[in-house]
């Protein structure tokens, strides 16, 4: 079975702040692909990464940065230097190639302060 | 590029109602996707249109939604009738996967419906 959790249900910042935000997945597929959506208070979902199973290559974009070890079945997502528009709930996804399903995690709702 | 348009934004109906969403993806994007979103939780697929053929609707309540995707582009989500654990955020999304590639690739989301269920 496929499932992704995300542990931390809310987490509170203050500007500047550097956070991390966990996502732990189980699957038995080989292939998979693993991503991070932002859901700002608009609602709409926005997309930010995806990672296939076979790349765990870190990733840097901007103040964004992504962790991804195969080893411990975790993609975590960090935030340098916090701002305030980067309050939204943030999803983690698990996509497999084998069921065409994408499942995701319950979310976790950031929220920076200034 | 103009993105998933969904209407009605904000829809509250009394219980045992019926209520109907549309959805426009992107135009050209072949797979369309309903997720409902319940307050607190992470979106759950209710169903997934490749073109006008349904892919996956394993998790819709078919006793009383249904959906359509007539010509492969525009589709409507029906819930009739109503109960109160039915309310929640109706997400629409649309990518350009087709065939296994449907689910590992960028999904594109509308704003949502909202449905309150009194």
């Amino acid at each position: 079975a496929q499932k992704v959790t995300q542990a931390q249900t809310e987490i509170s910042v203050v500007e500047k702040e550097d956070v991390t935000l966990d996502c732990v997945y189980e699957t038995r597929d080989t292939t998979y692909y693993l991503f991070w959506y932002k859901q700002p208070p608009s609602g709409e979902l926005v997309f930010l990464i995806r990672r296939n199973s076979f790349d765990e290559q870190n990733e840097i974009s901007g103040r964004y940065s992504w962790n991804f070890q195969k080893s411990t079945s975790s993609f975590n997502f960090t935030i340098t230097a916090s701002q305030v528009v980067d309050s939204a709930v943030y999803f983690c996804a698990l996509g497999s190639s084998n069921t065409g399903k994408l499942i995701f995690g319950q979310g976790t709702t950031l929220q920076v302060k200034p | 590029e103009a993105g998933v348009a969904q209407s009605p934004r904000y829809k509250i109906i009394e219980k045992r109602q019926s209520v109907a969403f549309w959805c426009n993806p992107i135009s050209g994007h072949a797979t369309l996707y309903w997720y409902q979103q319940i307050l607190g939780q992470g979106p759950k697929l209710l169903i997934q249109f490749q073109n006008n053929g349904v892919v996956d609707d394993s998790q819709l309540p078919k006793d009383r939604f249904s959906a359509e995707r007539l010509k492969g582009v525009d589709s409507t989500l029906k819930i009739q009738p109503a109960k109160l654990e039915d309310s929640a955020v109706y997400l629409c999304a649309s990518s350009t996967g087709t065939g296994r590639a449907m689910n590992t690739g960028e999904l594109f989301f509308g704003e949502g419906s909202r449905l309150t269920v009194l």
